[in-house]
């Protein structure tokens, strides 16, 4: 079985500071990782994913993640927020089967950017 | 290319009352998901579709819920009777089978009185 634990349901940061989402995984078998952002009444964006290549992984909108085993995480991170970022974030793990599965999907952290 | 559309996006009901929601994924992608997003909370999986075959519907409450996928491309996601709690946004999405990543449309956002 697999899970993901988002520590932190609202975060909020400065415009231009460090954006920081935390996130940790529980899986039985090396996992694909994957960060979404959710923009209110829309669907899921896919910022970035993990697939057993580099651990450092670089998305859209200027967010990485990287991929640490030995603390099972996968943080998300901006080195600048502007306060077009201020969104719904969703962390989500799936099997690592070569093609796309399930995902599970942790409760969501809400950033807020302020001035 | 086109994403993952889905209609309607807005739906009011009262409970023991029926509906449907339809999606037509991304051109090509095979592999069809529902899931379903209660306020607060994550989305979570109600049924797969690998072309018009279930590949999963472990979470799929089956006295209430049913989905098809006829012709393998369409999909429509049925609730009746529908319950306070089914009060919730319903996510289609869809991948490629060569890639790993799903694709989500906008949602159907259901409020059932």
């Amino acid at each position: 079985a697999q899970s993901v634990t988002q520590l932190g349901s609202h975060v909020s940061v400065s415009e231009g500071a460090l954006v920081l989402l935390r996130c940790n995984y529980s899986s039985s078998v090396p996992p694909y990782l994957f960060w979404y952002v959710q923009y209110p009444n829309q669907g899921l964006q896919l910022l970035l994913k993990y697939t057993s290549a580099a651990t450092l992984v670089k998305g859209i909108n200027g967010f990485e993640a990287e991929f640490k085993k030995s603390e099972t995480s996968f943080h998300l991170t901006k080195p600048s927020a502007h306060m077009s970022d201020a969104a719904e974030y969703f962390c989500a793990v799936s099997l690592n089967t070569g093609t796309a599965s399930k995902l599970t999907f942790g409760t969501g952290t809400r950033l807020q950017v302020t001035l | 290319e086109a994403g993952v559309a889905q209609s309607p996006r807005y739906k009011i009901i009262e409970k023991r009352q029926s509906v449907a929601f339809w999606c037509n994924p991304i051109s090509g992608h095979a592999t069809l998901y529902w899931y379903q997003q209660i306020l607060g909370q994550g989305p979570k999986l109600l049924i797969q579709f690998q072309n018009n075959g279930v590949v999963d519907d472990s979470q799929l409450p089956k006295d209430r819920f049913s989905a098809e996928r006829l012709k393998g491309v369409d999909s429509t996601l049925k609730i009746q009777p529908a319950k306070l709690e089914d009060s919730a946004v319903y996510l289609c999405a869809s991948s490629d089978p060569k890639g790993v990543a799903q694709y989500f449309g906008p949602g159907t956002r259901l409020l059932v009185l």
